[in-house]
């Protein structure tokens, strides 16, 4: 089992849809969650971390759900722009240095 | 602006030719990784340095090493590549334990 699994996707989903990502992690000792950005070959970067009563950042909402180990995406009234992998990201318990990364999933928005 | 500079962008070498890679940040960041990233999967986390501290991953073949010579720099080299080691290389820093900010990574082609 990876230590973090999503649905790679595609995700295309018309302008000004809600879309909602999920990713589950295999650690549960995990202690740090975030959602990263990657454009078509571009670097990735970061777009929100994820806390424990869960955050909202604009049109974006990430969850955590410790019991299920899993953590989630949710993007409101989405944009042309919004489209991009967003990588899942766990940092382990004994270090934070050592985060491990998603195979990512994509989204398309479509006009 | 303070950021993560990778050279050359774009790299191709012959199988088995030595090839480096290069990093600099004007961050002053103490931690310094780099990533290997193939076509839709997961950025792979090669080794990192903590300060002077060189930290290998453990699936990390002999093929990759690692310099840096300051805080400044790091370099990637690959002492024999094959055509699986084509792939995005990406570096990233961060300071202490905190987010990763990427380089807009180097794309290595082996013929």
């Amino acid at each position: 089992r990876k230590e973090v699994e999503q649905d790679p996707g595609p995700f295309n989903v018309p302008e000004g849809a809600t879309v909602a990502f999920n990713c589950t992690y295999s650690n549960s000792a995990s202690q740090s969650f975030f959602w990263y950005r990657q454009d078509c070959r571009k670097e990735p970067k970061l777009l929100m971390s994820v806390y424990s009563s869960g955050n909202e950042d604009g049109r974006f909402t990430a969850q955590l759900n410790r019991a299920s180990q899993y953590i989630s995406l949710l993007i409101r009234d989405s944009k042309l722009s919004d489209s991009a992998t967003y990588l899942c990201v766990v940092g382990r318990s004994d270090s934070a240095r050592q985060l491990t990364f998603g195979s990512g999933t994509q989204l398309t928005v479509l006009p | 602006d303070a950021m993560v500079i990778q050279n050359p962008r774009y790299q191709v070498t012959q199988f088995g030719k030595p090839v480096t890679l290069s990093c600099s940040q004007t961050l002053n960041h103490n931690v310094m990784y780099w990533y290997q990233q193939k076509s839709s999967q997961a950025p792979k986390l090669l080794f990192h340095y903590y300060d002077k501290d060189f930290n290998n991953e453990a699936d990390t073949p002999d093929n990759f090493q690692s310099r840096r010579p300051n805080t400044s720099f790091c370099f990637l080299d690959i002492r024999s590549p094959g055509l699986g080691d084509a792939a995005m290389y990406l570096c990233a820093t961060s300071r202490e334990e905190g987010e990763r900010n990427f380089g807009p990574g180097t794309r290595l082609l082996v013929l």
